[in-house]
This record gives C-alpha cells, sequence and structure tokens, in this order.
C-alpha cells in the first residue's frame, strides 16, 4: 500500500516568493492534515480537511497561508508571500476519519528554506 | 490551551540500555495517547493508546498510559542504534493531535 505522498522534497526560495506544497493522501483516507514542524520542535496543526471541506484551519495563518483540497483527495497548501520564519518542514498527513479516530500516517514532508 | 510535555528533552545512552521516555499531558476531551518515532524524515507511527488499551508491547517497546496522573512513558529494552531518533508523544482531543517537543534519542555503540 502506498504510503502519503508529498512533493516537493525539499524547496528554497527568497523571501516574498511565493511557494506551494502538494499531497496526496493514502488511498481510502478522508481526512487529510497539514502540519509545520519547525526544528526542535514538534509538529503544529496547520489546517484538517474532512473530505474537501476545511473544518479546523484556527491555526491557520490566513493572511499568507491558503490550501485547498478540491475532489477531497490531494491537497495544496499556498504561502504567499512568503517570510524567513516560514522555514520549516511542512508535513501531510491522513487517516481515516471520523472524530475519535486518531492514528495518522505523516509523509516525508517538504523541507522549506526562505532566505 | 492543549499541552503535551515531554521528558528528557535529550538522552545518550550505550546499546543495550534500558531508557524511558516520559509524556504528561493537559488536554480537553482526551481520546487517545501515540508515539511516534521519527528519523531524518516523517514521524511513524509506534501506539495508541486509549481508555480501553493503557499498556501496549511491540518487541523491544513497550507503553503505558497512566489516566490518573495524565501521562504515559515509553520504554525501550536493550537499545540498539538503530533506535537512535526523536521520539514524538502525541495527544489526540477530537480529531487534533498536539505534539510534544520530542524527546531526541542517541543510542552508541
Amino acid at each position: 500500500e502506498a504510503g502519503v505522498v508529498q512533493s516537493p522534497r525539499y524547496k528554497i526560495i527568497e523571501k516574498k516568493q511565493p511557494v506551494a506544497f502538494w499531497c496526496n493522501p493514502i488511498s481510502g483516507h478522508n481526512t487529510l492534515y497539514w502540519y509545520r514542524q519547525n526544528l526542535g520542535q514538534g509538529p503544529e496543526l496547520l489546517i484538517r480537511y474532512e473530505n474537501e471541506e476545511a473544518v479546523d484551519d484556527s491555526q491557520l495563518p490566513k493572511d499568507r497561508f491558503s490550501a485547498e483540497r478540491l475532489k477531497g483527495v490531494d491537497s495544496t497548501l499556498k504561502i504567499q508571500p512568503a517570510e524567513l520564519g516560514d522555514s520549516a518542514v511542512y508535513l501531510c498527513a491522513s487517516s481515516l476519519g471520523g472524530i475519535d479516530y486518531n492514528e495518522q500516517f505523516f509523509g516525508p514532508g517538504t523541507r522549506l528554506t526562505v532566505l | 490551551e492543549d499541552k503535551v510535555v515531554q521528558s528528557p528533552l535529550s538522552l545518550v545512552v550505550h546499546e543495550g540500555d534500558t531508557v524511558t521516555l516520559n509524556c504528561s499531558y493537559e488536554v480537553t476531551n482526551f481520546r487517545s495517547l501515540l508515539w511516534y518515532k521519527q528519523e531524518k524524515k516523517a514521524p511513524t507511527f509506534l501506539f495508541m493508546l486509549t481508555s480501553s488499551g493503557i499498556e501496549k508491547k511491540s518487541g523491544r517497546l513497550s507503553s503505558i498510559l497512566d489516566k490518573k496522573e495524565l501521562s504515559s512513558i515509553l520504554n525501550i529494552t536493550a537499545t540498539q542504534t538503530g533506535d537512535s531518533a526523536i521520539y514524538l508523544c502525541a495527544v489526540g482531543s477530537g480529531s487534533r493531535l498536539t505534539f510534544g517537543e520530542g524527546t531526541q534519542l542517541t543510542v552508541n555503540p
């Protein structure tokens, strides 16, 4: 069974440039999560989707971050414009879903460096 | 605000040693506690503990949930160099996971 797929694996951009990350969850997983992980920290949730609906985006910095999950499968996370403090690993995870179902499977992440 | 605290933040041991990693939490609407292992890539799932399953074991790894003390421990016996990683504790509240900072474990030969 294929795991969560993310691309690109690495991205280096200059500040004020836009950047986008892509995620393909495990087949059949209705719930998709985007996390940001800073160095030496645990992952922090940015947004959670149930199918195509964003049901928890309270920690997404909406002035510069946006996400979409058209058709309830693949998802894209965008930052525009990027700031130096956005340098981090962006992880995508998926799960079978349901309010009590917590087991999440993570992709390899995208390491973003903003210069 | 939900909070998960792990200790120690880092640990260096020799192969063959036994280690105990700690996780304490303060969350509303506790559902489960999960342990993940993270090497230089994605976190990989180890255990999930709930009110109906407070102890799990897999090979040299085992974990216990203490709901009274709001904490969990992860034990690794007969450590190997391949156990070197960051061990993340996460607590599920509804569908949200709140992660601790992780414990960086280094196992030297």
